[in-house]
């Protein structure tokens, strides 16, 4: 079984400003994967990022940067110069590689003022 | 291409009715899932099918839920005598996942189906 802890329930900042969404797993896999999704106020899960547990690798994709550091578990997302159209809530989900569901967290409702 | 389609995208239902909802995967995925999001459970997977493997049901919140996939395509998730609870949006998502694979697809969601149980 897995958890998700997004501790951040809602974060505002003003456009430009760089903005990181925490996130905390437990899991008992030695595999797994994880991801980010996002979902704007139309309602559809938007896929952001993904990562395996053998690469702590940390890369970068556009504005999107994301911080995965297996010995605490964490797997951060950070938005650089952030733009009103990234408001939105961000989820953040470790997969069970045995039955391939995700496991969401309780989400990170992200405001960007112009 | 297209991507996960959903029908209805909105369903109002009386208490005790059965409801049936609709996915059309993104065409040549073989893995396809059921994810509910209710504002007191949050996102929570319900059953997913791989192909023409057994689907694993192991979310499936109660005997009155079920889901079919037909001909390694459509899936219908039937509600049988909906109540006040089952009220949520249902999503459905669908990757290229090859069974029995150790690969990782992304799951690709389509818009959902909000359910209103009066």
């Amino acid at each position: 079984a897995q958890k998700v802890t997004q501790a951040q329930t809602e974060i505002s900042v003003v456009e430009k400003e760089d903005v990181t969404l925490d996130c905390v797993y437990e899991t008992r896999d030695t595999t797994y994967y994880l991801f980010w999704y996002k979902q704007p106020p139309s309602g559809e899960l938007v896929f952001l990022i993904r990562r395996n547990s053998f690469d702590e690798q940390n890369e970068i994709s556009g504005r999107y940067s994301w911080n995965f550091q297996k010995s605490t578990s964490s797997f951060n997302f950070t938005i650089t110069a952030s733009q009103v159209v990234d408001s939105a809530v961000y989820f953040c989900a470790p997969m069970d590689t045995g039955r391939r569901a995700l496991t969401f967290g309780s989400g990170t409702r992200l405001q960007v003022q112009p | 291409g297209a991507g996960v389609s959903q029908s209805p995208s909105n369903k109002v239902t009386e208490k005790g009715k059965d409801v049936e909802l609709r996915c059309d995967p993104i065409s040549g995925h073989t893995a396809l899932y059921w994810y509910r999001q209710s504002l007191g459970q949050g996102l929570e997977f319900l059953i997913y099918f791989q192909g023409n493997s057994a689907p694993d049901k192991s979310g499936l919140p109660s005997d009155r839920f079920s889901a079919e996939r037909t001909g390694g395509s459509v899936s219908t998730l039937t509600i049988q005598r909906t109540q006040q609870e089952d009220s949520a949006v249902y999503l459905c998502a669908s990757s290229s996942t090859p069974p029995g694979g150790l690969t990782w697809e992304t799951q690709y969601f389509g818009p959902g189906t909000r359910l209103l149980v009066l």
